[in-house]
């Protein structure tokens, strides 16, 4: 079926240092990507979504490219800041079930002044 | 400013008992969708709807039913709950087609003793 693997946390970076948040999936459909990000005492929120392969989306300064060929839909971004601290989701839909979305684990990532 | 409210937002259950999570969408969106935060798991989808009238099973949706009387309202039944339905439950609501935004409430923590 289809599915979300993305690294496992806690990740825990000084301010300034660079993110990488790792994200593959599976699916014999054609996928709509997301990253979703949540902070503490909130529901989870879009930080940006993908549809295409091999277009990059991007927010905040956090981005990712919809690696077709790999599979793969990393999040990065060059210089956290404390205010990132939250955790992430890589989420994906499919065209044939496009009423489910599938999220991964989830991602916690501190970050510290 | 879209809106996914949820009730009760902390509810403790006695197991055995009957409990009903609550939600109502503003944003006129067809599907609404009932998940469930736990450590290690991450999101996983209980029920979701596409209109009034419809239910769907998630992926996990043993010991959990659903109701949709309405477009605004979507609500999640624990007809005997047990202890390991102890979670965070959240709602959401997308427009359609799976690959457009999902808005979540901000959960509720249902603690079953």
């Amino acid at each position: 079926g289809d599915s979300v693997t993305q690294t496992e946390g806690p990740v825990t970076l000084s301010e300034g240092t660079s993110l990488t948040v790792n994200c593959s999936y599976e699916t014999k459909q054609y996928p709509t990507l997301f990253w979703y990000v949540q902070y503490p005492g909130e529901g989870p929120q879009l930080l940006f979504k993908v549809p295409k392969a091999n277009e990059k989306g991007s927010n905040r300064g956090f981005e990712a490219t919809y690696n077709k060929e790999a599979t793969s839909f990393h999040l990065q971004k060059a210089s956290v800041q404390e205010s990132d601290s939250a955790v992430y989701y890589c989420a994906l839909s499919v065209d044939t079930n496009a009423y489910k979305v599938i999220f991964g684990k989830g991602t916690h990532l501190h970050v510290l002044p | 400013e879209a809106a996914v409210t949820q009730s009760p937002r902390n509810k403790v259950a006695v197991t055995g008992g009957k409990v009903t999570l609550s939600c109502n969408q503003t944003n006129n969106h067809n599907n609404m969708y009932w998940y469930r935060q736990d450590t290690g798991h991450g999101l996983r989808l209980i029920h979701y709807s596409y209109g009034a009238g419809s239910t769907e099973k998630g992926d996990i949706p043993d010991g959990y039913k659903a109701s949709r009387p309405s477009q605004e309202n979507f609500s999640l039944i624990l007809e005997l709950a047990t202890p390991s339905q102890t979670s965070v439950y959240f709602c959401a609501s997308g427009g359609g087609q799976g690959n457009t935004e999902v808005f979540f409430g901000k959960g509720t923590r249902l603690t079953v003793v």
